[in-house]
């Protein structure tokens, strides 16, 4: 089955500088990556995703690129706040044919801190 | 307008008892996903049903049962729980041709 695995565990970064996390997933099958955000005492929020025939991906504050040779993606946040605290979870899956539902894996999560 | 619900919030309650959690989608998805989520914040994915239908079913004991009176609905119910069931639950939906899944405010249910 899918491995996916995720660095780093948590991230401290200033106000206004950019976070990077990044993943790496076993499966050459999979075919689709979101990104979820999970606020304290809340349920995950996808924030960003990206499919296996898409390089780059920006949405405002938020970019993720995937690298299907090597097999790894990333999220890049830009000029952080304090809001952008939380915890990021990456996730991969294939399938999404019609009958299926996609079997996200996901990744352990990074406690992303954003000092004022 | 709430996309996901899952009721309740919270769930305290002893070894041995059964209990359900109940969750309700609004989204007009047709496939519904029920997570664990353990104390080191791991997220794992239980049970999905399409269309009413399982069509996941990961190693999980038979004391837990899904349930799907239709598209909208998907009920965990849960026997003879164990202090190990503690956990953050989550309910999730997803249209199967767009992947993209939705996620309610979980239950944390707690087991004493």
């Amino acid at each position: 089955g899918e491995n996916v695995e995720q660095h780093p565990s948590t991230l401290s970064v200033q106000e206004g500088d950019s976070a990077v996390i990044k993943c790496t997933y076993s499966d050459s099958a999979s075919n689709y990556f979101p990104w979820y955000k999970q606020e304290l005492g809340k349920g995950p929020q996808l924030i960003i995703d990206i499919r296996s025939n898409v390089g780059e991906k920006k949405d405002q504050r938020i970019a993720v690129t995937l690298n299907k040779t090597a097999k790894h993606f990333s999220l890049h946040i830009t000029e952080t706040q304090p809001e952008d605290s939380a915890v990021y979870f990456c996730a991969a899956s294939r399938g999404g044919s019609s009958g299926s539902a996609r079997q996200l894996t996901f990744g352990s999560g990074t406690q992303l801190t954003v000092l004022p | 307008d709430t996309a996901v619900s899952q009721t309740p919030k919270y769930l305290v309650t002893q070894m041995g008892n059964d209990k359900s959690i109940k969750c309700e989608q609004n989204l007009g998805h047709d496939t519904m996903y029920w997570y664990k989520q353990d104390s080191k914040k791991f997220l794992k994915i239980m049970f999905s049903y399409n269309n009413k239908e399982l069509i996941i079913n990961e190693t999980v004991p038979n004391r837990f049962s899904p349930k799907s009176p239709d598209k909208a609905h998907l009920n965990l119910h849960i026997n003879s729980l164990e202090l190990g069931d503690s956990a953050v639950y989550f309910c999730a939906s997803s249209q199967e041709v767009l992947g993209e899944q939705y996620f309610g405010p979980g239950t944390r249910l707690t087991v004493t």
